[in-house]
This record gives structure tokens, sequence and C-alpha cells, in this order.
């Protein structure tokens, strides 16, 4: 099928390290995009991987295996505003969008 | 971020109303999605235009009309809804449809149908 598969919720501390895992389906691979999206908001764009590896931007990192259909989002130095909801998407054959059902991430202090 | 508006924000009708969502993209973008976001599940999506043409209508049900009349207006018109159609409808755009055209959302429009 065109399952995305992450975990529902997680929890973290302030100033901790988060790691957001997705597995999806291999086949008709064309990337995979991480959003964010807060509460009643606009999900925003937060990274893109189409080459094996991991992507650093500032406190997110995102790690891409095309083998395994696996990415992870990796989150440090956590701060309260990063209590979100974290959505995995795969980018099809026809450039289509398919999304997972999102990880809510839930910061305390 | 004002890249991408939905009117209204907030919408409640009954099964036998009719009434339209707006979306409007000032990115210069030339794809534009409806999407329903139904809690706990994967954004669904609905309909996409490329150039104003639209290329993709996932089995929508045809209480749920889309409209394109120019790149940067989308319009998703609504008549004799469901209960189970309430969602919070999301409206993005991306320059085309490629494979590292990133998609820009709106804030979106909360329906509820009594």
């Amino acid at each position: 099928g065109q399952n995305i598969d992450q975990p529902t919720e997680m929890t973290a501390t302030e100033g901790a390290i988060v790691q957001i895992n997705c597995t999806y389906q291999t086949s008709g691979f064309n990337g995979l995009f991480w959003y964010q999206q807060h509460a009643g908001e606009a999900p925003t764009f937060l990274s893109y991987n189409v080459l094996d590896g991991l992507e650093e931007k500032g406190r997110f990192s995102s790690f891409l295996s095309r083998s395994k259909g696996y990415s992870y989002l990796l989150l440090k130095e956590l701060q309260m505003k990063d209590s979100a909801s974290y959505l995995c998407a795969r980018l099809d054959s026809n450039y289509q969008l398919i999304w997972g059902a999102g990880t809510k991430l839930i910061i305390k202090p | 971020e004002t890249g991408v508006t939905q009117t209204p924000r907030h919408l409640v009708m009954g099964m036998t109303n009719k009434k339209s969502l707006k979306c409007e993209q000032h990115l210069g973008h030339n794809a534009m999605y409806w999407y329903k976001q139904s809690a706990k599940k994967p954004l669904e999506l609905m309909f996409v235009y490329n150039f104003k043409e639209q290329t993709e209508n996932n089995s929508v049900p045809s209480r749920f009309s889309p409209e394109c009349p120019n790149s940067s207006h989308l319009f998703l018109h609504l008549h004799t809804l469901q209960p189970e159609d309430s969602a919070l409808y999301l409206c993005a755009s991306s320059q085309e449809m490629g494979p590292t055209d990133t998609q820009y959302f709106g804030p979106g429009t909360r329906l509820t149908v009594l």
C-alpha cells in the first residue's frame, strides 16, 4: 500500500534531543518531506531529502535511507515552541505527496 | 506569513446549504491543491490544478466541486454535505508539480456540518 508510518505521539524534555521516525513504501519514490504543524495552524515546510544521508538545518536535521524506506527527523536543544505535530510525506511517481498521520510532539519543562 | 490565504477561517453549515471556500496565493505559483485533514488521519489530497488545469480528482464525492479561474485563485464549492465532511480544509500551492517543488499551505478553513 501507500502507508506512511510514524508514531502517534512522543514526549520529550526541554533542552533534550528527540528523533521522530518515519517508514514508507519505497516504490515510485521521489523524495521525502517533513512538515511542522502547530495546533490550528498551517503545516510549514521543514526539510526535503531525496538522497541518502543527513541534512542539517540548525537545530533540525533529517535523515534518509532509500533502500530501507526510512527517514527520521532529529530535533536538538528542544524548546517549548517545538511542541507541534510533525508530518512525514513521501513524494510519489506522480509528484503528489502521500502523508503520514503525523507525530504529536509534547515538550515538558 | 501571508503567501497563501484562505477564507473563511471557520464555517458552520447545515446539510442543505451551499457555500464556497476561497484560496488565494501570492507566490506566483502554478500548482494549487485542496486537502482534507481529519483528526488523527493523514492529509487527504482532494484536487490538484496545474497551470489552471485539473490534473487530479482523488475519488472525491460530487458534493465537492473545485474551480480554478486563474493560477492565483482556487475555490471549493460545497453543497448538500454530510456531517462526516466536517474537517479542516487546507489549500496549498507550489511552483509546479515537480520533484523539488515544496508545497506551501494556507491556514485552512475549519468546516463543521450540522
